[in-house]
């Protein structure tokens, strides 16, 4: 079956120390999205990437970096630069273009420690 | 600044009550609104999609329906299964960016 495969589910951070998401899709999505969820907001848009080798900033990525080397592909690094890392971070993928909704993962919980 | 808020926050609601929730937007140009339902610790799955003001989805329980200002979802005699988060999130278009709510907590007690 396709889907979004996120692991790990739980992931405890150090502080000063970098860690590493990953989502990896097989529904042939190009367009490939990062989001952060806190209790009582909505989830805010980190990173997203439309194509291949190409990925843009969303409203918070200070702190984190991406890349997409590969279509099925996009993890997400929480460097020491972000603050305050304890969240839930959800993956999703969509058709490119505009009015399609997205099909998301099942999430990693980060917690620093 | 585009922007959607959800009402209310938390629901309550005995098993069979019937209830609205709402999702009011302020957008420029609005393309599609989402419906998403999330189980705690999951991710979000997907409900409906709704494009221009008058439309209505349905779906076992549920029905949403689209004004040119906010969105209701309906659910008729819900279950203790229904119970979850409702998120709804719109796209105004350019690169599919979807701007979520905080979404409703919705509770149905036997």
């Amino acid at each position: 079956d396709g889907g979004i495969t996120q692991s790990p589910k739980y992931l405890f951070r150090k502080e000063g120390q970098n860690v590493t998401l990953s989502c990896e899709q097989n529904l042939n999505h190009d367009a490939m999205y990062w989001y952060r969820q806190d209790p009582g907001q909505g989830l805010r848009l980190i990173y997203y990437s439309q194509i291949v080798n190409d990925f843009q900033k969303g409203d918070i990525a200070e702190g984190y970096s991406v890349s997409r080397e590969k279509k099925e592909s996009f993890p997400l690094t929480v460097t020491s630069a972000q603050k305050n890392p304890t969240a839930f971070y959800l993956c999703a993928s969509s058709i490119a273009g505009t009015n399609y909704g997205y099909t998301f993962g099942s999430g990693t919980r980060l917690t620093v420690v | 600044e585009d922007q959607v808020t959800q009402s209310p926050e938390a629901l309550r609601l005995q098993e069979g009550e019937s209830s609205s929730l709402n999702c009011s937007y302020t957008v420029s140009g609005l393309r599609g609104l989402f419906w998403y339902r999330q189980d705690p610790g999951k991710g979000p799955e997907f409900l409906f999609t709704l494009y221009s003001a008058g439309e209505e989805k349905e779906k076992e329980r549920l029905k949403a329906t689209l004004t040119k200002k906010e969105s209701f979802l309906h659910i008729t005699a819900p279950k203790p299964e229904d119970s979850a988060t409702y998120l709804c999130a719109v796209t105004t278009g350019g690169y599919n960016k979807l701007i979520f709510g905080a979404g409703t907590r919705l509770a149905v007690h036997p």
